[in-house]
């Protein structure tokens, strides 16, 4: 039981380049979410997925678009990405009835 | 104004004392909080789950909840070098679990 994995650790992007961050969890929750976290500003949540199939815009969706694959999975696009998007990336997930989110080990994401 | 507002720190304490950790918020509706911890370079992980007002304790940590005061305060007996890392105060208002986080208070237990 792996619980929820994130790729990559650490990535470097120039100015206007995309990539994709990949998050996945074993425990067979339905919720799933993604942060960012910036010093001083704490987790900001960025999109979120209630269940297989949906998804909802969170505090900071700007530049980013998700999409939830299946149960497991839940990726996050950055179509063109800006040094203002330099930030460390936390995936979560929730098991259903319940409040308590569990957390990846994160991406370091680099825009330069 | 944020949400949630919370102490950055750090907070410098000698191993063995009492830590008193808090947040403040403006949101009258907020219902569930929480207390995660987070050390270097690794993701937050829960430490403590209050619903609505009130105490609970869960070995050396105990979780206040004043709603009347719009006030959450963990408290850390006996604080150990182990105990060093970021915490995070979080809250909800409903079951969408769309949690607002403060920005973390920098503990540091000196041996």
């Amino acid at each position: 039981n792996a619980g929820v994995t994130q790729t990559p650790k650490f990535q470097v992007l120039k100015t206007g380049q995309s990539m994709t961050l990949q998050c996945a969890q074993d425990m067979n929750h339905n919720s799933m979410y993604w942060y960012r976290q910036d010093p001083g500003m704490g987790l900001r949540l960025i999109y979120y997925s209630a269940s297989e199939g949906t998804t909802d815009k969170g505090e900071v969706p700007n530049g980013y678009n998700v999409s939830r694959l299946n149960k497991r999975e839940f990726s996050l696009r950055l179509e063109s990405a800006a040094p203002s998007q330099t930030s460390v990336y936390f995936c979560a997930s929730v098991p259903w009835g319940q409040e308590t989110q569990y957390f990846g080990p994160g991406t370091r994401l680099l825009v330069l | 104004q944020k949400e949630v507002e919370q102490d950055p720190g750090p907070l410098s304490v000698p191993e063995g004392a009492i830590v008193s950790l808090n947040c403040t918020y403006s949101n009258s509706a907020f219902q569930y909080f929480m207390w995660y911890r987070q050390y270097s370079r690794k993701g937050p992980e829960l430490l403590m789950y209050t619903y609505s007002s009130g105490n609970k304790e869960d070995g050396r940590f105990t979780a206040q909840v004043d709603k009347s005061s719009k006030y959450i305060s963990l408290f850390i007996r006996d604080s150990q070098p182990s105990d060093s890392a970021t915490y995070l105060c979080a809250m909800s208002a409903d079951s969408s679990y769309k949690l607002i986080f403060g920005s973390g208070t920098r503990l540091l237990v000196r041996p």
